[in-house]
């Protein structure tokens, strides 16, 4: 069964500390991976897409990075700010029925003061 | 350019009643999605659409139908709600260009059961 499994399930850190989040998937055949980011009340919201060939991709103070070998992905966030608060949800596309994303549970961040 | 947009953003229904969710979106995709969200999971995929007139199943279409008369439109219809359809819907489209896609999510329907 494809499952996108993320950790923590939550995290609160001091704003300005750097953070990281974990993201392990069994999606197979693997097409790609994106990492959203989820205001409270809001739709999800793209951060960055990876595909089998990277290794690590940055926006802005968000890097993400790749291994397809082990199936792990981590987001990492630099200089956090309060506006970071938000749920963070890794989507795998792939699978035997070719283009459904699987999601993971999210990471829940709260950035304090 | 309002993107995706649902309706209605909060609503409270009794057991067996029935309802309907509206999702709109003007960027002329394709591609149109419904999802569910419950605490601690991930977005479950309930139907789907890959074009005007056409719909599908998805990983949980039990309890739900849908319609896409309209290609901007996709419809999602409760029939009979039960208190295990509490939920926060999310409607999503998409273009579709080879392995490069993007997803646009509504900003989500909360929908409670009692």
């Amino acid at each position: 069964k494809n499952q996108v499994e993320q950790s923590p399930q939550s995290l609160i850190i001091l704003e300005g500390k750097n953070c990281t989040l974990q993201c392990n998937y069994t999606v197979s055949p693997f097409s790609n991976l994106r990492w959203y980011k989820q205001d409270t009340g809001r739709g999800p919201v793209s951060l960055t897409i990876m595909t089998f060939s990277e290794n690590t991709k940055s926006n802005g103070r968000y890097t993400a990075t790749l291994d397809a070998d082990t199936k792990q992905s981590s987001l990492h966030i630099t200089a956090s700010q309060l506006s970071d608060s938000a749920s963070y949800i890794c989507v795998v596309r792939g699978g035997n029925a070719g283009n459904m994303l699987t999601f993971g549970g999210g990471t829940r961040l709260m950035v304090k003061p | 350019n309002a993107g995706v947009t649902q309706t209605p953003k909060f609503r409270v229904l009794k057991t067996g009643q029935s309802m309907t969710l509206l999702c709109a979106q003007d960027m002329n995709h394709e591609y149109m999605y419904w999802y569910r969200q419950d605490p601690g999971m991930g977005l479950r995929l309930i139907h789907y659409s890959v074009g005007e007139g056409t719909t599908a199943k998805g990983e949980v279409p039990d309890g739900y139908n849908v319609s896409r008369l309209k290609k901007q439109n996709f419809l999602l219809g409760l029939e009979s709600a039960a208190p295990s359809q509490t939920s926060v819907y999310f409607c999503a489209s998409s273009f579709w260009q080879g392995r490069n896609y993007g997803y646009t999510f509504g900003s989500g329907t909360r929908l409670t059961v009692v």
